[in-house]
């Protein structure tokens, strides 16, 4: 069965400051990796996403995150943080085959940023 | 700017009373997702549809809980009755899915249900 884990439930670092969260799938096959931000009374807004291909990808916002399948992990990276990139962010793995189309979400990762 | 819209935003009921909150995917999206977010459970995945078709509805209280695609213009979902624990944020998401490629999805604004 598909699962995500992100070990990170809160992370604060200061504004100018790299960040980088975690994620890591079960997948039974290569998946499609998803991350998701979303602000406070908000929807969920996609970041940037991987298919196949380049392992490194890059997202909206100046986000980027890589692929590592021996690891399982998809952890999504930015060189420096802005205040506004306080939210929650989410990690997701979808099946890449036949009819599944089903997108299973980790819990999340809250966002604080420090002046 | 295309966008997926859900009604209402914000609803509020007493318990037993029946809930329906609903969802205009993008025209054009053929998959339609509905997830419960809360506190202590993160995004749970309740059901999915493609080409109005339930595909999986293992997330969903069965007993409550019943979603159904009139049309490909509208998914909906409802709680009859409702109790205190279904107080949650309700998202629908599309997505335009013809396997084996599968694309991202798209989520609404939400519904923010609170039951007393």
């Amino acid at each position: 069965a598909q699962s995500v884990t992100q070990p990170d439930i809160h992370i604060t670092v200061s504004e100018g400051a790299s960040l980088e969260l975690r994620c890591n799938y079960s997948y039974g096959a290569t998946p499609y990796l998803f991350w998701y931000v979303q602000s406070p009374g908000q929807g969920l807004q996609l970041l940037l996403k991987y298919f196949s291909g380049d392992t490194l990808v890059q997202g909206i916002k100046g986000f980027e995150a890589e692929f590592k399948r021996s690891q399982s992990s998809f952890n999504l990276r930015k060189p420096s943080v802005h205040w506004s990139d306080a939210a929650e962010y989410f990690c997701a793995v979808g099946a890449n085959r036949g009819s599944q189309g089903n997108l299973i979400f980790g819990k999340g990762t809250k966002l604080s940023v420090k002046p | 700017d295309a966008r997926v819209t859900q009604t209402p935003r914000h609803k509020v009921t007493e318990m037993g009373q029946e809930v329906t909150m609903r969802c205009q995917p993008i025209l054009g999206h053929n998959t339609v997702f509905w997830y419960r977010q809360t506190m202590m459970q993160g995004l749970e995945l309740l059901a999915y549809f493609r080409n109005r078709a339930p595909l999986d509805d293992s997330g969903m209280p069965k007993d409550r809980f019943s979603a159904e695609m009139p049309d490909a213009t509208l998914a909906t979902l409802k709680i009859q009755p409702s109790e205190p624990r279904d107080s949650a944020v309700y998202f629908c998401a599309s997505a335009r899915q013809a396997p084996p490629l599968n694309t991202e999805a798209f989520f609404g604004q939400g519904t923010r249900l609170t039951v007393v």
